[in-house]
């Protein structure tokens, strides 16, 4: 099973300051990784496929990067409704299909 | 537009049953692989079912594998989980999830969930 670990647990930003997102996986799993965002009290949101496309309606200001083992998910510059918890999830080689245990964003 | 809407939900005793459903609208169901996502109170996400668009193939998450039961009917354009041998940690909120074929192991479309509680 491919393990995902996201860091930090919690990020404390201001509305428009720059958020820079983590996971690691504990092997390959080529650019097979996505970004979901969720919020308090709703189900959570495809945000990034494959390392780095955006899914449909998905703002300019998030981006993906990565390949491998590690990925980045960056805020350009954050929202109001940005604050959320994110989570990272893998397909490159599943079952099991795994998720990181997900980054908090909070307000400064 | 594009809707998923869970269903089944509820409280039930250790060792029981319940049997979730999911209802499809908007989009062509019998053209998409399904999954079921839980979410423990507090917690992350976790896979737990997929069955194909055909039901031709099917995957478990160990942890719930020979106790859950993942089903379709595209007639009806719905998702079911059958699940017995019900535990405390499967207290949860269970989403269906839709597949977006183009990147197979995706979630692009999610319902709003519905709650179980193991208790007694």
């Amino acid at each position: 099973e491919i393990v995902l670990t996201q860091s930090p647990g919690t990020l404390s930003l201001s509305p428009g300051e720059r958020a820079t997102l983590s996971c690691r996986a504990s092997q390959s799993v080529s650019s097979y990784l996505a970004w979901y965002q969720q919020k308090p009290g709703q189900a959570p949101r495809l945000l990034i496929y494959d390392a780095s496309n955006r899914a449909t309606g998905v703002p300019a200001r998030f981006s993906g990067s990565g390949s491998g083992t590690d990925f980045t998910l960056t805020i350009s510059s954050l929202e109001p409704e940005d604050f959320a918890v994110y989570y990272c999830q893998q397909r490159s080689y599943w079952p099991p299909l795994t998720f990181g245990g997900g980054t908090k964003v909070e307000i400064k | 537009e594009v809707q998923l809407v869970e269903s089944g939900g509820g409280l039930v005793q250790p060792g029981g049953s319940l049997r979730l459903s999911c209802a499809a609208s908007g989009f062509t169901f019998s053209s998409h692989s399904m999954s079921w996502v839980r979410q423990a109170p507090g917690k992350g996400l976790e896979w737990i079912s997929y069955i194909t668009s055909d039901s031709s193939t099917i995957y478990y998450a160990d942890s719930v594998k020979g106790r859950f039961t993942i089903s379709r009917d595209n007639a009806k354009n719905s998702l079911h989980l059958q699940m017995h041998s019900l535990r405390d940690e499967d207290t949860a909120v269970y989403y269906c999830a839709r597949d977006p074929t183009m990147t197979r192991g995706n979630f692009d479309c999610w319902g709003q969930g519905t709650l179980v509680t193991v208790s007694s």
